[in-house]
């Protein structure tokens, strides 16, 4: 019944090694978004995909990085991952136009060694 | 327990009483509004929502009322059980697309 659906739940990862967090959706909605979540925050936004045109926020460092094979999956990369990428990740999707409210995945808590 | 249209960053509240958490939004021309409950370790969960046409919507246990003349959104937990503990965060966007969160409120329920 999962419509959002993170993996993994919990990701460890060393200093400057890549990692690939991945998002997938039942719903069929065109918009998927990744946020970054730090303690007592609210999420902020880091980049979307509108079908298959990516939009970057301003402030979303290079080392981040997003692609999206199918309307089901995205993939948010982060190249060189710093302690202060330490977060919760968070996927979203909704369909615009006063159809569907977005929805959330579980998160994925990644630590950084 | 409510913070008299002030938002404040936690709030306590006795189970079975009432609980009232505001948050003041920047976009005027925002016209669609939603709360989240998040609790600890998980994503954010769609509580209830409201479009700029109306000024309260009614859910179960949850009321939204929306004030567009000040920009203010309030939710409305009737009889609070210890399973609202949470943090809630309210949402604005326009025509449903990116999200911008206000701060959220802290909501610890005492039994």
């Amino acid at each position: 019944d999962a419509m959002v659906i993170q993996n993994p739940r919990y990701q460890v990862t060393q200093f400057g090694k890549p990692v690939t967090l991945s998002c997938s959706q039942t719903l069929n909605h065109n918009v998927m978004y990744w946020y970054q979540q730090k303690s007592s925050q609210a999420p902020k936004l880091l980049f979307h995909y509108y079908d298959k045109d990516f939009n970057n926020e301003a402030d979303t460092p290079d080392n981040f990085q997003s692609r999206r094979p199918n309307t089901s999956f995205c993939f948010l990369d982060i190249r060189s991952p710093g302690l202060g990428d330490a977060a919760m990740y968070l996927c979203a999707t909704n369909k615009p136009g006063g159809q569907e409210t977005q929805y959330f995945g579980p998160g994925t808590r990644l630590l950084v060694l | 327990g409510e913070s008299v249209g002030l938002h404040l960053p936690t709030l306590s509240v006795q189970e079975g009483d009432n609980s009232i958490i505001n948050c003041a939004y920047s976009n005027s021309a925002s016209d669609y509004f939603i709360w989240y409950k998040q609790e600890s370790g998980k994503g954010p969960q769609f509580i209830i929502d409201i479009r700029s046409n109306m000024d309260k919507r009614q859910g179960q246990r949850v009321t939204v009322l929306l004030n567009k003349t000040v920009k203010h959104l309030s939710l409305q937990i009737a009889a609070t059980q210890p399973g609202d503990s949470a943090v809630y965060f309210c949402a604005e966007t326009f025509n449903d697309y990116k999200l911008s969160f206000g701060a959220g409120t802290t909501v610890t329920v005492r039994a």
